[in-house]
């Protein structure tokens, strides 16, 4: 079973509306957790990262984390055009266990129509 | 500060080739990971190195993939022999075990293999 599930496969909104894009982690190991957005012909980005229940917010971009149901959700207000990508939810264990290995989703195609 | 090359960008081999895809992190990052990406597997790592160690080589990528370090600034991954099935976008990322263990990726390597 996969470990970190991401909802919907894919997405569309109209230029300046919000997009939610949903992660879910199986494995209660993991506690940190980071968005990923990649542009076609390019390597994934770090969006924003979060390790602490409740919101985080960086510009247009909010995240929000419940560590009790291990969700984690993205939120794109005032979505552009360009916010047009694969995102990708990923999971990593405690940081005690001295590892960085990240495992990642399948990811959540954005379309932003103009 | 330079991101995370890869070379080449793109790759075509005849089946039963021996390829090197080359990648040289960003300096000073301490971890290194190989990824393979598909549409339809999404992420796979491939192997973790951290100070040059091999930490981890997925299990399903063995017999024919082949990570090295040579040193803290340069890593190479071979396949041999090629296969279709290879084809694929492979992904190298570096991060820094002591911060946030945020992983910074190149830009790929696209491999058709014919």
């Amino acid at each position: 079973q996969q470990k970190v599930q991401q909802s919907p496969e894919s997405l569309s909104v109209p230029e300046g509306g919000m997009a939610s894009l949903n992660c879910t982690s199986s494995d209660r190991n993991f506690q940190y957790f980071w968005w990923y957005r990649q542009h076609s012909g390019e390597g994934p980005k770090a969006l924003m990262s979060i390790f602490s229940d409740g919101d985080k917010k960086e510009g247009r971009f909010t995240a929000h984390l419940n560590k009790a149901s291990l969700h984690v959700s993205l939120h794109i207000r005032d979505s552009q055009p360009s916010d047009s990508a694969l995102y990708f939810c990923a999971a990593s264990e405690h940081r005690n266990t001295n590892t960085g290995k990240l495992t990642f989703g399948d990811g959540t195609v954005l379309t932003v129509k103009p | 500060d330079a991101g995370v090359t890869q070379t080449p960008r793109h790759e075509v081999a005849e089946k039963g080739q021996t390829i090197i895809l080359k990648c040289e992190p960003v300096s000073g990052h301490n971890d290194l990971f190989w990824y393979r990406q598909t549409k339809i597997q999404g992420l796979e790592l491939l192997s973790y190195f951290r100070s040059k160690s091999l930490m981890e080589d997925g299990g399903a990528f063995k017999d024919r993939f082949k990570a090295e370090m040579l040193n803290s600034s340069f890593s190479t991954l071979k396949i041999q022999p090629t296969e279709p099935k290879d084809s694929a976008v492979y992904l190298c990322a570096s991060s820094f075990v002591w911060s946030s263990y945020e992983q910074y990726f190149g830009p790929g390597t696209r491999l058709t293999v014919l």
